[in-house]
């Protein structure tokens, strides 16, 4: 079956624009996480759906990071005026409740 | 913040030989650990967990164990073969969203 997909797969911006990366789940999982891993660093998470519930978004880096699900399905993650410190490979995962993450292949953010 | 801590962030071994990487955690109220396997270019995808409620977990070449008194566990890999090559990333969750380590980048020499 599918698994989770993620677009573009690559991205080059420039500083001060913004992106909107998207994230598909796997069909009927109801958490949805959205990581950021910079070159050399590891997973750093920045914020869980669940359901309808309230999104956690403690790991957020700043106010320019932004993210949005629709109901139990896409989501995206919006990153307002690039700074060349977002450039990272940022990972989307779904799971069931509980259940164990899958990731997707992962955007290549490029800030320039 | 560092919930879960991967202090070594590379580990190079012989083929054959035991493979093993650690994982440390600060907070009490993870009761559910992960690894997953990471190869360039491409997503984690998921190799071993193990419940709070367990000491060890084993699945194949794969052996996990939590010491939950020490806020310890660490994947044994043995024998170790060079397809293992990968970065491994330890995991922990609970009520809150999955936190996971820095990573260790494990080679296998043949």
């Amino acid at each position: 079956g599918a698994g989770v997909s993620q677009s573009p797969s690559n991205k080059v911006t420039e500083k001060g624009k913004d992106v909107e990366l998207r994230c598909d789940p796997i069909s009927g999982h109801t958490a949805l996480y959205w990581y950021r891993q910079r070159l050399g660093q590891g997973l750093e998470f920045l914020i869980y759906f669940q359901g309808n519930s309230a999104p956690d978004k403690s790991g957020l880096p700043s106010d320019r990071f932004s993210a949005e699900r629709t109901g139990e399905s896409v989501s995206t993650l919006t990153i307002q005026r690039t700074q060349q410190e977002d450039s990272a490979v940022y990972l989307c995962a779904s799971s069931s409740r509980g259940g164990t993450q899958y990731f997707g292949p992962g955007t290549r953010l490029l800030v320039l | 913040d560092q919930q879960v801590k991967q202090n070594s962030p590379s580990l190079s071994v012989q083929e054959g030989r035991i493979s093993i990487l650690n994982c440390d955690y600060t907070n009490s109220m993870f009761d559910y650990f992960l690894w997953y396997k990471k190869y360039p270019a491409e997503g984690p995808t998921f190799l071993i967990s193990i419940s709070s409620i367990k000491d060890k977990n084993e699945d194949g070449r794969f052996t996990v164990f939590l010491n939950k008194s020490a806020k310890h566990l660490s994947l044994h890999i043995v024998p170790s073969q060079p397809g293992d090559s990968a970065v491994y990333f330890c995991a922990a969750s609970g009520q809150m969203a999955m936190r996971f380590g820095a990573g260790t980048r494990l080679t296998v020499k043949p």
